[in-house]
């Protein structure tokens, strides 16, 4: 039982360039988060799938889009980065929405 | 703008002694509250959860709600250098189809060997 796994663990990317962000989690939970990290701004809510086939916008959707695959799968991806984009970014799953949230391991992103 | 209000510190506490973590928040309907803690490099782990007013208790650690005051805290008995980290307290939003846990910046506990 993994939990929640991320890839790639690490990224750089140029200004412009485009990526995606891999989250899959095996506990059957129902919803996904993606949050960011930055220092002094603590977790900030990207976007949220609460459930299988939904997908919504949180607190700084702009720049990123994402897609559930299927219940186990929810990828982030950033079209053209910025360097406002810099982060760390973290998946998270529940089996309820907005209740007790599992984080994967966190991936960081530098952008040049 | 919903705020969860936690002091950054660094708190510093000898080992053995009991750490105090406090947080506040705006959203008076919130009535599900979390505990993280998040190592240096780490993702945020699950602590405690707390739903009702009063103290839960789960090992080492103890949670305090009180939602006249609206604010939460985490006590931590007998600490431990390896409870050195950040304590993140997150608190869910209320109101109808919420979906968001609103987080606080954490407070960085340092615990003195």
């Amino acid at each position: 039982n993994a939990g929640v796994t991320q890839t790639p663990k690490f990224q750089v990317l140029k200004t412009g360039q485009s990526m995606t962000l891999q989250c899959a989690q095996d506990m059957n939970h129902n919803s996904m988060y993606w949050y960011r990290q930055d220092p002094g701004m603590g977790l900030r809510l990207i976007y949220y799938s609460a459930s299988e086939g939904t997908t919504d916008k949180g607190e700084v959707p702009n720049g990123y889009n994402v897609s559930r695959l299927n219940k186990r799968e929810f990828s982030l991806r950033l079209e053209s980065a910025a360097p406002s984009q810099t982060s760390v970014y973290f998946c998270a799953s529940s089996e309820v929405i907005a209740d007790t949230q599992y984080f994967g391991p966190g991936t960081r992103l530098t952008v040049l | 703008q919903k705020e969860v209000e936690q002091n950054s510190g660094p708190l510093s506490v000898p080992e053995g002694a009991i750490a105090s973590l406090n947080c506040t928040y705006s959203d008076r309907g919130s009535q599900s509250f979390f505990w993280y803690r998040q190592y240096s490099g780490k993702s945020p782990e699950l602590i405690m959860s707390i739903y009702s007013n009063g103290d839960k208790e789960d090992g080492r650690f103890t949670a305090q709600l009180n939602k006249a005051s609206q604010y939460v805290s985490l006590l931590i008995r007998d600490s431990q250098p390896s409870d050195s980290a950040t304590y993140l307290c997150a608190v869910k939003d209320s109101g109808a189809g919420s979906y968001q846990l609103t987080f606080g910046k954490g407070t960085k506990l340092s615990v003195i060997p």
